[in-house]
C-alpha cells in the first residue's frame, strides 16, 4: 500500500531558528514529490521535485529529494513567525495515466517571537 | 483572476440531509479533485477526474458522489450515506506535465453536522 509518512507531527521553535521537515515515502509509480504550506485555508504550493529536478530552493526554504532512500526534506532558515503553518508532503504516483496525490498528515510549525 | 473557487465558505446540515458543495475553476485544467481534510488525517481524496464526463473514486468514495458535465465544474454531493461528514473539504485542479501536475487549491468548504 502507497504511503506517505512525514516527522515530526508538531514542532515548536523560536524565532530565528533553523527547521527541518522529514517526509519518507513508499509509492509504486513515483512521478514527482510535492510541498504545500497550509495557513488558514488552502494550501498553497512551495516547491515540486522530480528526477530531473531533486534541490529546490526558494528565499529562507528549501528542499531537497533523494529517490534512493526514498525521502525529502524541506529546510527552512531563520524562522519568522509566519513560517507557522502545517507543511504537507504530497507525492504523485502515476499509474499509467494523470497522477493523483497521496498526502502526508502534515506537519504543524510553531514559531514563537 | 485565474483561480478555483469553492461555496459556500461554511455550511451546516442536518442529519439525513443531502449538500452539494460547488467548486470551479477557471484554469483550463483538465483534472479536478476533492479531497477531506480531519484533524491529524492529512488530505485523504474521495473523487477525481482526468476530463468530463469521468470521474473515478479516491479513497474515500463512501456516501458521496460528484459530477463533471463541464470542464470547469466539479460539484461534490455529500449523502445522507456518509456517516462523519463534518469535515473540511477542499478542491483541486490541475493540468497534466510530463515531469510532475502541481494541483492548485481552492479555499475550501467546512461542513458541520448538527
Amino acid at each position: 500500500e502507497d504511503k506517505v509518512v512525514q516527522s515530526p507531527l508538531s514542532l515548536v521553535v523560536h524565532e530565528g531558528d533553523t527547521v527541518t521537515l522529514n517526509c519518507s515515502y513508499e509509492v509504486t509509480n513515483f512521478r514527482s514529490l510535492l510541498w504545500y504550506k497550509q495557513e488558514k485555508k488552502a494550501p498553497t504550493f512551495l516547491f515540486m521535485l522530480t528526477s530531473s529536478g531533486i534541490e529546490k530552493k526558494s528565499g529562507r526554504l528549501s528542499s531537497i529529494l533523494d529517490k534512493k532512500e526514498l525521502f525529502s526534506i524541506l529546510n527552512i532558515t531563520a524562522t519568522q513567525t509566519g513560517d507557522s503553518a502545517i507543511y504537507l508532503c504530497a507525492v504523485e504516483d502515476y499509474g499509467g495515466s494523470q497522477g493523483n496525490l497521496i498526502f502526508g498528515k502534515g506537519t504543524k510549525l510553531s514559531v514563537k517571537p | 483572476d485565474g483561480g478555483i473557487t469553492q461555496s459556500p465558505k461554511y455550511l451546516f446540515r442536518k442529519e439525513g440531509q443531502n449538500v452539494t458543495l460547488s467548486c470551479e475553476q477557471n484554469l483550463n485544467h483538465d483534472a479536478m479533485y476533492w479531497y477531506r481534510q480531519d484533524p491529524g488525517q492529512g488530505l485523504r481524496l474521495i473523487y477525481y477526474s482526468q476530463i468530463v464526463n469521468d470521474f473515478q473514486k479516491g479513497d474515500i468514495a463512501e456516501g458521496y458522489s460528484v459530477s463533471r458535465e463541464k470542464k470547469e465544474s466539479f460539484p461534490l454531493t455529500v449523502t445522507s450515506a456518509q456517516k462523519n461528514p463534518t469535515a473540511f473539504y477542499l478542491c483541486a485542479s490541475s493540468d497534466w506535465w510530463e515531469n510532475g501536475s502541481e494541483q492548485f487549491f481552492g479555499p475550501g468548504t467546512r461542513l458541520t453536522v448538527l
